[in-house]
């Protein structure tokens, strides 16, 4: 079974820095996602981005980047020039391409933006 | 973008008592809709997985006796909480996709279930 493993509990950052929030994973497929959401205190979940494994160039949207390395199972969310609306829990998931596509969660990181 | 309420936001029960938990997609057509609890502080545990028309695939450990889970369009599940107790007051969500391959997962705004 595949597992998602998010280490840091916690993050805190100054507003407009940038932060790294790091997910691993692992799995024996080839063909899969990955996910980074975003559960502000309303906890409504936000898709922040997506990557696609066959895909090597990483993802960006606007702020968001991830640095993909599938070899080492690794997909970590950097935010440029945090803002305060940034401040929440981000979640890192995996889905399979076979099969039910059911999302894998992370424990999640609850990210303090600093104002 | 694609929009999944969620009805009732909050629910209150006594023990003993069964709840119903609504989930719609409202601009699509959801052929598979997914169930998560949520503990407090903690990430979300999918319950159960439901296409239309079908039975639900329940995960390991998830009564499906006491959760039942319909999804008998292709715009709403529904899931009861049967015979609440205390310890099934978490809050509960929704997602909901359209078809197989890269389309996304689409997620309610959750309902918070207290049993007394």
């Amino acid at each position: 079974a595949q597992t998602v493993t998010q280490s840091q509990p916690e993050m805190s950052v100054q507003e407009a820095e940038t932060v790294t929030l790091s997910c691993t994973y692992d799995t024996s497929e080839s063909d899969y996602y990955l996910f980074w959401y975003k559960q502000p205190p309303s906890r409504q979940m936000i898709l922040v981005i997506r990557q696609e494994a066959y895909k090597q160039q990483n993802a960006t949207e606007n702020r968001f980047s991830v640095n993909f390395q599938k070899a080492a199972k690794s997909f970590s969310l950097k935010i440029s020039d945090s803002q305060l609306g940034d401040a929440a829990m981000y979640f890192c998931a995996y889905r399979s391409a076979q099969g039910a596509q059911k999302l894998v969660f992370g424990q999640g990181t609850r990210l303090t933006i600093n104002p | 973008g694609a929009v999944v309420s969620q009805h009732p936001s909050r629910v209150i029960c006594k023990s003993g008592t069964s709840v119903k938990i609504e989930c719609r997609s409202l601009d699509f057509q959801a052929t598979t809709m997914f169930w998560y609890r949520q503990f407090p502080k903690k990430s979300l545990m999918l319950m159960a997985t439901s296409n239309e028309g079908s039975k639900a695939t329940y995960e390991q450990g998830v009564e499906k006796d006491k959760f039942l889970i319909n999804h008998a369009s292709l715009t709403l599940s529904t899931l009861t909480v049967t015979s609440a107790h205390p310890e099934d007051s978490s809050f509960y969500i929704c997602s909901a996709r359209w078809a197989s391959g890269s389309h996304e997962q689409y997620f309610g705004p959750g309902t918070r279930l207290t049993v007394t």
